[in-house]
């Protein structure tokens, strides 16, 4: 059953870069069919996708966040990564990594699992 | 953006009733249509995909429906564990996923 968790830092100040890491484990993150992404989550608010990166490396980000955003993949280590930049009190929120299940042939993709989430508070 | 909308945003039920949300696209997404349930303090969970497909494991009280801008997501006899909030999201738009506010249901 495939599994992932989020790790990295949980306290981030000002201006600076948040670094996360997710590790995928019990499967590959290099199977065709799927991408990775990072989804977060403001206290007490709604969900926000910040963007996802395909095995290949190609990456796709939201909009809004496009300038600050940098998603990695690490075949080798069977783990992807998120960098945010210049990060202010609002990008204080649980941040999810969760593997996208892509189907070419209907079109249609999903969020399917998700790892536990990760707290990441901006703060001085 | 394709901007998603859902009524209510919260709403009170009893053990056994049959709970019905909505979810409106600010363009039509087809059956690009994804419903996620989340509990306090975890991660949401995929119950109904492509509009009408249910995950497997998901009980089969919980179903989807509609197409275009208007879908809903039935829980046809909630139970004590369905309290929690429920998200629509849409695949359409691949460059942008968006999610809608969220309906939170608890207990009466």
């Amino acid at each position: 059953q495939l599994q992932l968790q989020e790790s990295g830092s949980g306290l981030v100040k000002p201006s600076q870069t948040l670094s996360l890491t997710c590790a995928v484990s019990g499967g590959s993150i290099s199977s065709g069919g799927y991408s990775w992404s990072w989804i977060r989550q403001p206290p007490g608010k709604g969900l926000e996708w910040i963007g996802y990166i395909y095995h290949s490396g190609s990456t796709y980000y939201n909009p809004s966040l496009k300038s600050r955003v940098t998603i990695s993949v690490d075949r080798s280590k069977n783990q992807f990564s998120l960098k945010l930049s210049s990060v202010t009190a609002a990008d204080t929120a649980v941040y999810y990594c969760a593997r996208e299940v892509v189907v070419v042939v209907a079109a249609t993709r999903w969020f399917d699992p998700w790892g536990q989430g990760t707290l990441v508070t901006v703060s001085s | 953006d394709i901007q998603m909308t859902q009524s209510p945003s919260s709403l009170s039920a009893s053990v056994g009733d049959r709970v019905t949300i909505t979810c409106r696209a600010s363009q039509s997404i087809s059956s690009y249509l994804n419903w996620y349930q989340q509990k306090p303090g975890k991660a949401p969970k995929l119950l109904i995909y492509a509009a009408s497909s249910l995950q497997s494991g998901v009980p089969s009280r919980f179903s989807g429906s509609g197409s275009g801008t208007d879908f809903t997501l039935t829980i046809s006899s909630l139970q004590p564990e369905d309290f929690a909030t429920y998200y629509c999201q849409q695949s359409y738009s691949t460059l942008a996923f968006t999610f809608g506010p969220g309906t939170k249901v608890d207990i009466k």
